[in-house]
């Protein structure tokens, strides 16, 4: 069981908005520790998609997009392409003896 | 441009050992720390710990003590990571990745290698 729950499948049509969230607890991002999203496409090694919550690295698209709010952190993509279709992964701080770094289990994003 | 490049795929029986080394470029090697993370067959990552490039200091994540030890060689801007005693289970792709952020509760991953596949088979 991970200490950051996302849930396992999200689907969408090419053009629409989605969102996967994140959901921790007192002890991570419900202590103001900060939340940073991975995209990993098949085959492939984990990228740093946001940082610090809502950052985006320099190459990534403003389609995406970041947010937290008490214990739970979102990841939104606007405008869904077919290459966004990816295993999606949060990543944070936890105070508890589960850290101190913890990731999501993991979102697979499918583009129907 | 700043890359991590890991070792090749291994093949390993029970019990044996295996060192999977990570060389970094493209930066300065002591300034940033490095993380280690693991990913089961059809898993999700898993955080192993960190090594500090500066002072060498390893810390390692609860299930990851005893049988993982992280390593430097900073003359040749490399990380290692050795698994000894292997066990079917330790099959996995085994990434590193570089460390951003001064303290370790602000800590994320910028540079990723492209990770080598461990296989644990008699």
């Amino acid at each position: 069981q991970s200490v950051l729950t996302q849930p396992p499948s999200v689907s969408g049509a090419p053009g629409q908005r989605v969102t996967i969230s994140c959901t921790g607890s007192s002890s991570n991002i419900g202590a103001g520790y900060d939340v940073h999203w991975y995209q990993q496409l098949p085959g492939t090694a984990p990228k740093l998609l946001i940082y610090g919550n809502s950052n985006r690295p320099s190459g990534v698209p403003d389609r995406f997009s970041g947010s937290k709010s008490g214990t739970s952190a979102s990841l939104a993509i606007s405008g869904l392409q077919a290459e966004d279709e990816a295993d999606y992964y949060c990543q944070s701080y936890d105070s508890s003896l589960s850290g101190p770094v913890v990731f999501g289990g993991g979102t697979k994003l499918t583009v129907l | 441009q700043v890359q991590l490049v890991q070792s090749g795929s291994e093949l390993k029986k029970p019990g044996a050992s295996v060192k999977v080394s990570c060389k970094a470029s493209g930066y300065t090697f002591t300034s940033y720390a490095m993380n280690w993370v693991r990913q089961a067959p059809g898993q999700g990552l898993e955080w192993m710990g960190w090594i500090n490039t500066n002072t060498g200091n390893p810390t390692y994540a609860q299930g990851f003590t005893g049988r993982f030890v992280f390593s430097l060689d900073t003359s040749v801007s490399t990380a290692y990571l050795q698994i000894s005693s292997l066990k079917a289970e330790d099959t996995a792709v085994y990434y590193c990745a570089r460390v951003w952020g001064p303290v370790v509760s602000e800590h994320y991953m910028d540079v990723w290698g492209k990770g080598t596949t461990v296989t644990v088979s008699s």
